[in-house]
């Protein structure tokens, strides 16, 4: 199974709004709603940010959103703060009972 | 407050065989509502996805590591293992386990290194 497509980094000022993409197929993106985000910072382990395409944990900030359209998914970081500095993976259920996660991206704050 | 802990040796020799287990504490591995799972992380690289199991002994690999792992369960025990036969260089990374709430990652242990050298 290939790794689902996010672009390698993204960057942003404070206070402004940055937007990841997530592309697969319609074997995963596309076919489910199984969407899931992930930060990951430096030597750390990575954390649930967005499940289900567009649903927020407990406790995550009401700055994060995702979204879905098609065979691509997105998640944005509003309001950009410097503690979002970090890797952002994107994840999805396949049509082959099994998950794949994005090639990540790398977001740095300004 | 659900805690996943991974436990394995830090150095395997290639062509040897990885063993790692995640301890699960504050919640039973037996609960129906959730899969266990394991994923990995080259050294500077991504995360990759190597399977899952359900309580019931159902597993799920990622096709392109099928021949050289397997996940099993222990539920007297609140454990669940990682095997990864025949390991190369390739096979060095951190090793994470996790709780699958159907279809996301909610709870994730700490993380622990395997390196495969000599």
């Amino acid at each position: 199974q290939s790794a689902l497509t996010q672009p390698a980094s993204v960057s942003g000022s404070p206070g402004q709004s940055i937007t990841i993409s997530c592309t697969g197929t319609s074997s995963d993106v596309g076919g489910y709603n199984s969407v899931s985000w992930y930060q990951q910072h430096p030597g750390k382990a990575p954390k649930l940010m967005i499940y289900d395409v567009s649903n927020r944990p407990s406790g995550v900030s009401n700055r994060f959103s995702g979204s879905k359209s098609g065979n691509t998914a997105s998640l944005t970081i509003s309001g950009l703060q410097a503690e979002d500095e970090a890797d952002y993976y994107c994840s999805s259920y396949t049509s082959s009972i099994t998950y794949v996660f994005g090639t990540g991206t790398k977001v740095t704050v300004l | 407050q659900l805690q996943l802990q991974e436990s394995g040796p830090g150095l395997v020799k290639p062509s040897e065989t990885l063993s790692l287990t995640c301890t699960v504490s504050g919640g039973s591995i037996s609960s129906s509502s959730f899969h266990w799972g394991w994923i990995r992380q080259p050294p500077g690289k991504g995360l990759e996805w190597i399977g899952t199991i359900h309580h019931s002994g159902n597993t799920y690999y990622n096709p392109s590591l099928k021949s050289q792992i397997t996940i099993s369960v222990d539920t007297s025990k609140n454990q669940f293992s990682l095997k990864v036969t025949s390991v190369t260089a390739a096979d060095t990374a951190m090793y994470y386990c996790a709780r699958y709430s159907p279809g996301y990652l909610d709870y994730w242990g700490q993380g622990t290194l395997a390196t495969v050298s000599s």
